[in-house]
């Protein structure tokens, strides 16, 4: 079974500073995708980025980033220059390869709060 | 607009009483799956579909039903809601196996069991 581990279940940051968020996962499989959910106080389930485990670069979207490390199994989340929109609640996910039904496993989040 | 829908958005129910959580999307996706989400848990899958007819149980099946008899309609069911079932659920539809995938939730149902 795989699992999900965000370590941190509350963090904060001085706005326009970064902050990187942990995440760690365990699987056997090889071939896989990780992502990061945002879900801000509305509920709605936000991608905010995705990486593939065979790609060995590290994704970028804007101010977001990663830092893979697939033999160690990590997957943490870069946020710079951190504006008040990015307080909400981070889940960090695990999806199984295709044709396994796209099951994703979560982490147990990490509230982040930016501080004016 | 590209969107998956779940109806009701609030929902309070007493110990039971059957009832019925809709989830449509219209972006024509193959896989379509049910979560869960209790504080300190995250999400967890209840169920999954990955086509018309093709449902298999997530990690957390006990107390629900689903049915998928056309493609964008999966419909969360409980026969006898319980107040342990109290929770925000979501639903969830993504493409097939194919690169670059993401999965693209509703706007969460909040369900009160009294």
């Amino acid at each position: 079974a795989q699992t999900v581990t965000q370590s941190q279940p509350e963090m904060s940051v001085q706005e326009a500073e970064t902050v990187t968020l942990s995440c760690t996962y365990d699987t056997s499989e090889n071939n896989y995708y990780l992502f990061w959910y945002k879900q801000p106080p509305s509920r709605q389930m936000i991608l905010v980025i995705r990486q593939e485990a065979y790609k060995q670069q590290n994704a970028t979207e804007n101010r977001f980033s990663v830092n893979f490390q697939k033999a160690a199994k990590s997957f943490s989340l870069k946020i710079s220059d951190s504006q008040l929109g990015d307080t909400a609640m981070y889940f960090c996910a695990f999806m199984k390869p295709p044709n396994t039904g796209n099951q994703f496993y979560f982490g147990t989040g990490t509230s982040l709060t930016v501080i004016p | 607009e590209a969107q998956v829908t779940q109806n009701p958005r609030y929902l309070i129910t007493v110990t039971g009483k059957k009832l019925t959580v809709t989830c449509s999307q219209n972006m024509n996706h193959e896989y379509m799956s049910w979560y869960r989400q209790d504080p300190g848990l995250g999400l967890r899958q209840i169920y999954y579909s990955m086509n018309v007819e093709v449902t298999d149980k997530g990690d957390v099946p006990e107390g629900y039903k689903v049915s998928r008899k056309e493609k964008r309609n999966f419909p969360l069911i409980l026969e006898s809601p319980s107040p342990n079932q109290t929770s925000l659920y979501f639903c969830a539809s993504s493409f097939g196996p194919r690169l670059n995938t993401e999965a693209f939730f509703g706007q969460g149902t909040r369900l009160t069991v009294v």
